[in-house]
């Protein structure tokens, strides 16, 4: 059974630095086609992906956050963490960490989808 | 990347069905069956319901269902029950490894 849970702050000040850890169970995050992701949610709105790493450590952001974000993941620990620096109030959210798991055929991803999520942390960032 | 465009919320009443729609582009739902759904109820982590545009994970009844045209991509829910009530979220692979989410929608059983 796969699980993960994400740790860290629940409360930060402006212009401080947000780091995150997704501990990952059931999986290896060195396996071939597994990922972990981490999207957040402010209160009352909608999900936003953020930042993802493959198991081949190839790591991606949402473009427009990509220079204060940082996904990392150490695989003795098999754990995944997000840094984000220069926190503002309006990245009170939500965070989540999600699995990702997809194969390839003929050239072509097959089946990738975000699947178990974490139990979620709110963060919220305040003087 | 951008957000996928999602109504804002849907209705219906027991039994009904609903469907709602998640609009991209040619770069993202277009481009791929990388189209899954989630369903998150108030105070709860999203749960995987449809993945690449029309496959159930297991557990999830075939009330659900999806499908996809050009640039946009359809979650339809069958014979609406009260437990169907939350927020919906349609998610696209948007090229080069990066992954949108769309607006959300807030099904209402009436």
């Amino acid at each position: 059974q796969i699980t993960l849970k994400e740790s860290g702050p629940t409360l930060v000040k402006p212009t401080q630095t947000l780091t995150l850890t997704c501990s990952v169970s059931g999986f290896s995050l060195t396996t071939g086609g597994v990922a972990v992701g981490w999207i957040r949610q402010p209160p009352g709105k909608a999900l936003e992906w953020l930042a993802i790493i493959y198991w081949d450590d190839d790591r991606r952001y949402i473009s427009s956050l990509a220079n204060r974000l940082t996904i990392t993941q150490d695989s003795s620990d098999n754990q995944v963490v997000l840094t984000m620096t220069n926190m503002d109030p309006a990245d009170t959210a939500t965070y989540y960490c999600a699995a990702m798991r997809y194969y390839y055929d003929d050239g072509h991803w097959r089946e990738a989808r975000f699947d178990p999520w974490g139990q979620g942390i709110l963060v919220t960032v305040s003087s | 990347q951008s957000a996928l465009t999602q109504p804002r919320s849907v209705s219906g009443s027991p039994g009904q069905s609903v469907t709602i729609s998640c609009t991209g582009t040619s770069s993202d739902v277009g481009a791929s069956n990388l189209v899954s759904w989630y369903q998150q109820h108030p105070g709860k982590a999203p749960k995987l319901i449809i993945f690449d545009v029309s496959k159930w994970p297991s557990g999830v009844p075939d009330r659900f269902s999806g499908s996809k045209s050009g640039n946009t991509a359809s979650l339809t829910i069958s014979a609406l029950q009260a437990d169907d009530e939350g927020d919906y979220y349609c998610c696209s692979y948007a090229g080069n490894y990066k992954w949108a989410f769309g607006g959300g929608t807030q099904v209402t059983v009436l």
